[in-house]
């Protein structure tokens, strides 16, 4: 069965500082991956997605994730942090049978940001 | 255009009262879905569509009833609720459920409590 493994529930940086926040999936294939993000109050944003090509993947407000098939990782970085970038990060896959219509999501990670 | 926009914002019920949470969405989307999201459990998939009168169910359907009579609305029904329902719920829409992924845009969520 698919599932989504994100390993940190809150982590907090510095602003200015980098940032890589963890995401291992379990899938057969090849997965289609995302990363959204969840401000307070909000619904979620897409961030980024993976589908094929290219492991390292950029996306919107400067950040960047990276596909390693032989660690089942799709882990997301950022150089250089800023304070709105507190948020909820959500990783998830989806893909195969149904799978476009099914996405399985991680439980999050929180980040706060000190100024 | 407003996206997906879900009412109410917040809901209290008490246990064994019926309601619907209404999703709709202006972006002539054929596929949508509704998502529950419990603290240290990511977003979990209840029901989804991909075309008006065709719906699906997802990993957490039991308790939730839908239906789908236009492409606008994707209405939630709770037929009878329990505290275990008690949580944010969020609407998702996207152009196509029936091929390759493309971005899926949530609604601003309605937070459930159930006494």
């Amino acid at each position: 069965a698919q599932s989504v493994t994100q390993p940190d529930i809150h982590i907090t940086v510095s602003e200015g500082a980098s940032l890589e926040l963890r995401c291992n999936y379990s899938y057969g294939a090849t997965p289609y991956l995302f990363w959204y993000v969840q401000s307070p109050g909000q619904g979620l944003q897409l961030l980024l997605k993976y589908f094929s090509g290219d492991t390292l993947v950029q996306g919107i407000k400067g950040f960047e994730a990276e596909f390693k098939r032989s660690q089942s990782s799709f882990n997301l970085r950022k150089p250089s942090v800023h304070w709105s970038d507190a948020a909820e990060y959500f990783c998830a896959v989806g893909g195969g049978p149904g799978g476009y219509n099914k996405l399985i999501f991680g439980a999050g990670t929180r980040l706060a940001v000190h100024p | 255009n407003a996206g997906v926009t879900q009412t109410p914002k917040f809901q209290v019920l008490k246990t064994g009262q019926s309601m619907t949470l209404q999703c709709a969405q202006d972006m002539n989307h054929e596929y949508m879905s509704w998502y529950r999201q419990d603290p240290g459990m990511g977003l979990r998939l209840i029901h989804y569509s991909v075309g008006a009168g065709i719906t699906d169910q997802g990993e957490v359907p039991n308790g939730y009833n839908v239906s789908r009579s236009t492409t606008e609305d994707f209405p939630l029904r709770l037929l009878s609720a329990a505290p275990s329902q008690t949580s944010v719920y969020f609407c998702a829409s996207r152009l196509d459920g029936t091929t390759r992924y493309n971005e899926q845009f949530f609604g601003p969520g309605t937070r459930l409590t159930v006494l």
